[in-house]
């Protein structure tokens, strides 16, 4: 199975600033065929299902404010939130997609206010 | 729109078996592949499986191998996964999840359903 690992566990930041969360997975998740990274970031908030943010490890989902964006090639990808706004306060994961069984997922990053 | 409404919570006793169901609406059901996914309580999220609504082939994470059964009912668009032999540490929320158009990134989430086993 590749192992996603995620740092740090959590993070708190002043509202404005910007936060910075890492994924490293235990292989490469770049897809040959299509030189796109099988990686996708989601948001989850107390009582809510994940939300998807960012896929492709760049793409980022319709209707998802561009203060998030997302980077990285390989093993190693950041999440960024650009300025941190109070509605941002929740765990984020990422997950890889590059092999199905089974799909694994970062332990997640608590994210909150300064 | 797309929306995935699963069943209520259940609770159950050790070795004994639950179902959870998740109808599907706003889209095709045979188009997407319907995935499972489970988070215990406080901790990250588990990937159980997933079927393919089209032709009923499963795909099972070795971790439940023998124990998680995913069917499908095309006529009322839902999708089911069974878990037997529950023990306490399957207690968890499990969510049914579609995957996206054009890869295995998971872009709708059904709202979960809790599991609780507890003797």
């Amino acid at each position: 199975d590749i192992v996603m690992t995620q740092s740090p566990d959590s993070l708190a930041v002043s509202l404005g600033e910007r936060a910075t969360i890492n994924c490293k997975s235990s292989q490469s998740v770049l897809h040959s065929s299509h030189n796109k990274n099988c990686i996708a970031w989601y948001q989850q908030k107390p009582g809510q299902p994940p939300k998807l943010l960012i896929y492709w490890a760049s793409t980022r989902e319709s209707g998802v404010p561009d203060r998030f964006s997302g980077s990285g090639s390989g093993t190693d990808f950041t999440l960024t939130i650009s300025s941190l706004q109070a509605e941002d306060v929740a765990v984020y994961y990422c997950q890889q997609y590059y092999t199905t069984l089974p799909y694994t997922f970062g332990q997640g990053t608590k994210l909150e206010i300064k | 729109q797309v929306q995935l409404v699963q069943s209520g919570a259940e609770v159950k006793k050790p070795g004994a078996s639950v179902k959870v169901s998740c109808k599907a609406s706003g889209y095709t059901f045979t188009g997407y592949y319907m995935h499972w996914v489970r988070q215990a309580p406080g901790q990250g999220l588990e990937y159980m499986g997933r079927i393919n609504p089209n032709n009923g082939d499963t795909r099972y994470a070795q971790n439940f191998q023998g124990r998680v059964t995913m069917t499908r009912d095309t006529s009322i668009s839902t999708a089911y996964m069974e878990l037997s032999r529950l023990r306490s540490d399957d207690t968890a929320v499990y969510y049914c999840v579609r995957d996206a158009d054009y890869g295995d990134y998971f872009d709708y989430w059904g709202q979960g359903t809790l599991v609780t086993v507890s003797s």
